[in-house]
């Protein structure tokens, strides 16, 4: 089973969509929770990290659920710029601090 | 302020020869990870530096050194290539001591073609 598994892509959604990804990580050592965005042929930045209380960012929400072992990631009123690989990341404290990536999820918003 | 660099931006290499990527990290970080990320996959951790020590590695070959420099800057090192090693090799650059949620932040990369 691999370390950090995201839904399979890629979501082809309108403009104004509300899309959700989910994302589930194998090892309940892991310590903190990330989403990473990718640009086609650029490299990963930080979109949000993922805190057990949930947070918010505008129009995306990131939920941690720790005894499910599963993140997810929603994103409201998509735009045209929110096309991208979403990937979701974990990190392990045994692990230092190397992040463990999923394969991501590539969302394409048209208009 | 300038964020990570890496160099050459892309490389052409032939199976059983030898590669060195080059590496500067963000402006006030001392810490230094490498990944690798093949076509349609996520990255993988390679290894990482701090302090000119390789202080934790992920799960790749001897093939696969590094080094660190004084300066904070890093060289990634592949020995006898293998066609199998074509990808994105991403540098990722951090301050230690910052926690669980210590952003890393990730260069352009280099794309590493093995004919």
């Amino acid at each position: 089973r691999k370390e950090v598994e995201q839904d399979p892509g890629p979501f082809n959604v309108p403009e104004g969509a509300t899309v959700a990804f989910n994302c589930t990580y194998s090892n309940s050592a892991s310590q903190s929770f990330f989403w990473y965005r990718q640009d086609c042929r650029k490299e990963p930045k930080l979109l949000m990290s993922v805190y057990s209380s949930g947070n918010e960012d505008g129009r995306f929400t990131a939920q941690l659920n720790r005894a499910s072992q599963y993140i997810s990631l929603l994103i409201r009123d998509s735009k045209l710029s929110d096309s991208a690989t979403y990937l979701c990341v974990v990190n392990m404290r045994q692990a230092g601090t190397a992040l463990i990536f999923g394969k991501g999820t590539t969302l394409s918003v048209s208009s | 302020d300038a964020g990570v660099t890496q160099s050459p931006t892309h490389l052409i290499k032939t199976r059983g020869q030898q590669v060195t990527l080059r590496c500067s990290p963000k402006s006030g970080h001392d810490t230094v990870s490498w990944y690798q990320q093949a076509l349609g996959q996520g990255p993988q951790f390679i290894f990482q530096y701090y302090e000119e020590e390789e202080r934790q590695r992920g799960n790749f070959p001897d093939r696969f050194s590094g080094h660190q420099f004084p300066n904070y800057s890093s060289e990634l090192n592949v020995n006898a290539l293998l066609l199998g090693d074509s990808a994105l090799y991403l540098c990722a650059s951090s301050l230690a001591g910052r926690g669980d949620y210590n952003e890393q932040f990730f260069g352009p990369g280099t794309r590493l073609t093995v004919l």
